[in-house]
């Protein structure tokens, strides 16, 4: 099976401006989860996505938003880029059996807010 | 939310030493993992482990769960092991929502 892919790996953006980041989960996995690392703050959860529906929300701001679609495909957009938002951006799937829920993630994208 | 404690923070090895590298959890979690991230970002799955014992090679890894702890033992160290190991765990109330700890830094030296 593939893994979790994400694209791009890497990213220059300038203040004010957004951005849109895409994640492919394994093949028959339906939940996607958003991460942000950061030294100072560490990995920090953004949003899951499950079945095209979000389903749980972490502590950030409403610039960030995410969806999902029918092909579990996900996608994230940051709005209105802050300095602060420079990061690695971390995608993660797994199937969710309810019981058994390996999560297995992506390379990443790196972000560079300039 | 869960808290998640790492230690030790930093770890420097001799290659060939063994090492252990522990996570506590502030409450009952589930799902626990353990990862390693390697240099370009990605983490690695090292172990799922929401209980009991498990080995792979020179790692294993053993979770107590009613003791809220997990352990991760690495033997006969290479430069290779080198990186941030990361435990990370779900809430049972929060469904899918990891928690991750601080990560510990290994550099094993030659």
């Amino acid at each position: 099976k593939a893994g979790v892919t994400q694209t791009p790996r890497y990213l220059i953006k300038t203040r004010g401006q957004q951005v849109t980041l895409s994640c492919s989960p394994i093949s028959g996995h339906r939940s996607v989860s958003w991460y942000q690392q950061t030294p100072g703050q560490g990995l920090q959860f953004l949003f899951e996505y499950f079945s095209e529906t979000q389903r749980n929300k972490g502590n950030f701001p409403g610039r960030f938003s995410g969806r999902q679609f029918s092909n579990s495909r996900s996608e994230m957009n940051v709005s209105t880029l802050e300095l602060g938002d420079s990061a690695l951006y971390l995608c993660a799937s797994s199937s969710w059996t309810g019981i058994y829920n390996e999560q297995f993630f992506g390379p990443g994208t790196r972000l560079t807010v300039l | 939310g869960i808290q998640v404690e790492q230690s030790p923070p930093d770890l420097i090895l001799q290659e060939g030493a063994n090492s252990t590298l522990r996570c506590n959890f502030s409450d009952s979690v589930n799902n626990l993992q353990w990862f390693h991230q390697n240099p370009w970002g990605q983490l690695i799955n090292l172990f799922y482990i929401p209980s009991g014992t498990k080995q792979n090679g020179r790692l294993s890894a053993t979770t107590v769960a009613t003791e809220r702890y997990s352990l991760l033992y690495i033997s006969s160290s290479q430069t290779t092991d080198s990186g941030v190991y990361f435990c990370a765990a779900t809430d049972p109330n929060t469904g899918n929502q990891f928690y991750f700890g601080t990560g510990t830094s290994l550099t094993v030296i030659p």
